[in-house]
């Protein structure tokens, strides 16, 4: 089955640290996408992708960089993380479907910035 | 700038109670409209999707309606049960590839 996985589910990093999410997926979409999840502000776009070698800034990408060497991995990187950073992150891959598309998420990975 | 507007934050209901959340949006294009759920411990998965042509969008009980005259979309259900207690995110698909604008969520939670 078509999956979307992340890794890890749970980090824990210390301010000023650098700290790595990766992100995988078998559905062969070419669009890719992360995301955080805060109360009060819901889901908000950071990067995208649309395939191998290529990001974008989405809404609020300061403080982001993104890495997408395959078609299959995506990477949100935190140079140099801050205890604002610390939320739940959200990978998905996209399929157009009609006239939109449709974002399979992976699981989220809880991410806390000390 | 595009935006969705999702001013439920919490919604408790009993079994066989109706369910019905709203969003409005601004747009100056013709969005898709969309509801996605999340369970505990889970991403958001896709539940319905209505575009500006078709109106109405049913899936799994739940049904989502749009109207263009006051830029609204809802969903309801007309019969919760337990299983249903869930986030609700209503989204905008404005520009292909470009991601989803996502609306605050609305938490359901349902009593047996």
């Amino acid at each position: 089955e078509a999956a979307v996985t992340q890794s890890p589910r749970n980090k824990v990093a210390v301010t000023g640290g650098k700290v790595t999410l990766s992100c995988n997926q078998t559905n062969n979409h070419n669009n890719m996408y992360w995301y955080r999840q805060d109360t009060g502000h819901g889901l908000r776009l950071i990067h995208y992708s649309y395939g191998a070698g290529s990001t974008e800034k989405g809404d609020i990408p300061d403080g982001y960089k993104a890495s997408r060497p395959s078609q299959e991995n995506f990477s949100l990187i935190l140079e140099l993380a801050t205890p604002s950073q610390t939320s739940v992150y959200f990978c998905a891959s996209g399929a157009r479907t009609g006239s939109a598309e449709t974002l399979y998420f992976g699981s989220g990975t809880r991410l806390t910035v000390l | 700038g595009d935006s969705v507007t999702q001013k439920q934050g919490q919604v408790t209901l009993s079994e066989d109670d109706f369910l019905f959340i709203n969003c409005t949006y601004s747009t100056t294009t013709y969005p898709t409209l969309l509801w996605y759920v999340q369970y505990l411990g889970q991403g958001p998965q896709l539940l319905l999707k209505v575009t500006t042509a078709n109106n109405k969008g049913i899936s799994r009980g739940f049904e989502a309606t749009y109207d263009k005259g006051t830029t609204s979309f809802h969903l309801q259900k007309a019969s919760v049960q337990e299983s249903d207690s869930a986030v609700y995110f209503c989204a905008l698909a404005l520009n292909y590839a470009q991601g989803l604008t996502f609306g605050l969520g609305t938490r359901v939670s349902v009593f047996p």
